[in-house]
């Protein structure tokens, strides 16, 4: 089955400054890479997705780059923000069937210090 | 578009009762939905996959007896946690699937077995 690591656990980083998340995952099927944004006590929420046949997807502050070759995927948030402190998923799928689900990593805690 | 909801928010219960999830996707169908159950500071495991008028498909090491899944609808899952234990005390989010591998999440529902 798929197994999805992320880094780091935490991040810290001042107000304007970017944020990298990375993530590998092991099965060279999978084709679509969504990234969730999680705020205490509220569920996941889609903020950006990738899907293999394209290498970056861009939407304002928010990147997605994926190398398929290398088998991992990154956001890239640019001007961080107090408000983009929060706890992020990448998650790793394949196919386009209905039972196919998504794989999670194991999260990465931002937090943007003002 | 693509608004999921969930009853309760919060839910506090005495050992041994039954407790019911409801997961309502409110402006469009799906033919599957996603139960997942988090624990604090971990990632998302998902619990069982619910297919409308069809018995769930539940992964490996969740009961299916004791967390009981009912897709009666397009639009409503519902999670039942049968003779509810302390240990089952967890925050508990469903997802529905929109098109192809998108998925988009519940705000969650914490519940508390006393």
């Amino acid at each position: 089955g798929e197994n999805v690591e992320q880094h780091p656990s935490t991040l810290s980083v001042q107000e304007g400054d970017s944020a990298v998340i990375k993530c590998t995952y092991s099965d060279s099927a999978s084709n679509y890479f969504p990234w969730y944004k999680q705020e205490l006590g509220k569920g996941p929420q889609l903020i950006i997705d990738i899907r293999s046949n394209v290498g970056e997807k861009k939407d304002q502050r928010i990147a997605v780059t994926l190398n398929k070759t290398a088998k991992h995927f990154s956001l890239h948030i640019t001007e961080t923000q107090p408000e983009d402190s929060a706890v992020y998923f990448c998650a790793a799928t394949r196919g386009n069937n209905a039972g196919n689900m998504l794989t999670f990593g194991g999260g990465t805690r931002l937090m943007v210090k003002p | 578009g693509a608004v999921v909801s969930q009853h309760p928010s919060r839910v506090i219960c005495k050992s041994g009762t039954s407790v019911k999830i409801e997961c309502r996707s409110l402006d469009f169908q799906a033919t599957t939905m996603f139960w997942y159950r988090q624990f604090p500071k971990q990632s998302l495991m998902l619990m069982a996959t619910s297919n409308e008028g069809s018995k769930a498909t539940y992964e490996q090491g969740v009961e299916k007896d004791k967390f009981l899944i009912n897709h009666a609808s397009l639009t409503l899952s519902t999670l039942t946690v049968t003779s509810a234990h302390p240990e089952d005390s967890s925050f508990y989010i469903c997802s529905a699937r929109v098109r192809g591998n998108e998925q988009f999440f519940g705000p969650g529902t914490r519940l508390t077995v006393l």
